[in-house]
């Protein structure tokens, strides 16, 4: 099946930060990916859709300069948080799309962003 | 506008027995539709899916229900089993095709629990 990991796992700094967060597809090529946040006890929140080599399109509502979506490769996006707050604290999920099974997203494992 | 909705947070059964998990959605557009199990601080794993030309779509011990006239979809899961606890999420796009504008829009989740 389709295998897409995250980087890093977690990730704890300080207010005033920036933080990279790497998504990869591991074993096809992503075309498209999505970054998604999840707070507690909520359901995923799609913030921005990545298509490979272009601008990112954000949802309403998400400050595209407060998170850098960068699409350079097939199989590589990256979520940079940029300035972290204690409010950005939250589960990051990155998914992609398979050209073979284009209806469904595999999710990456996300990432735990804690910011003091 | 909550366009997917699981109107139960949560859901305990029986192992051996039916597990019966429900969504509504409201957006007529939508026309294929994925159920995810999630466990904590982990991305979700796609389950099951139906495009909306079918009424039912089975895999093993899942199986999903979609009617049309009514807005609803629901995941059947038999003989519930301890590892089937997690939490399950309901998605649907409108773009069922995997088109341009594809994009997933999730339920808040139900957690289901089996007890042995």
């Amino acid at each position: 099946g389709a295998v897409v990991s995250q980087h890093p796992s977690r990730v704890i700094c300080k207010s005033g930060t920036s933080v990279k967060i790497e998504c990869r597809s591991l074993d096809f090529q992503a075309t498209t990916m999505f970054w998604y946040r999840q707070f507690p006890k909520k359901s995923l929140m799609l913030m921005a859709t990545s298509n490979e080599g272009s601008k990112a399109t954000y949802e309403q509502g998400v400050e595209k300069d407060k998170f850098l979506i960068n699409h350079a490769s097939l199989t590589l996006s990256t979520l940079t948080v940029t300035s972290a707050h204690p409010e950005d604290s939250s589960f990051y999920i990155c998914s992609a799309r398979d050209y073979r099974a284009p209806n469904e997203q595999f999710f990456g494992p996300g990432t735990r962003l804690t910011v003091l | 506008d909550q366009q997917v909705k699981q109107n139960s947070p949560s859901l305990s059964v029986q192992e051996g027995r039916i597990s019966i998990l429900n969504c509504d959605y409201t957006n007529s557009m939508f026309d294929y539709f994925l159920w995810y199990k999630k466990y904590p601080a982990e991305g979700p794993t796609f389950l099951i899916s139906i495009s909306s030309i079918k009424d039912k779509n089975e895999d093993g011990r899942f199986t999903v229900f979609l009617n049309k006239s009514a807005k609803h979809l629901s995941l059947h899961i038999v003989p519930s089993q301890p590892g089937d606890s997690a939490v399950y999420f309901c998605a649907a796009t409108p773009e069922g095709s995997g088109g341009s504008n594809y994009k997933l829009t999730f339920g808040k989740g139900t957690l289901l629990t089996v007890n042995p």
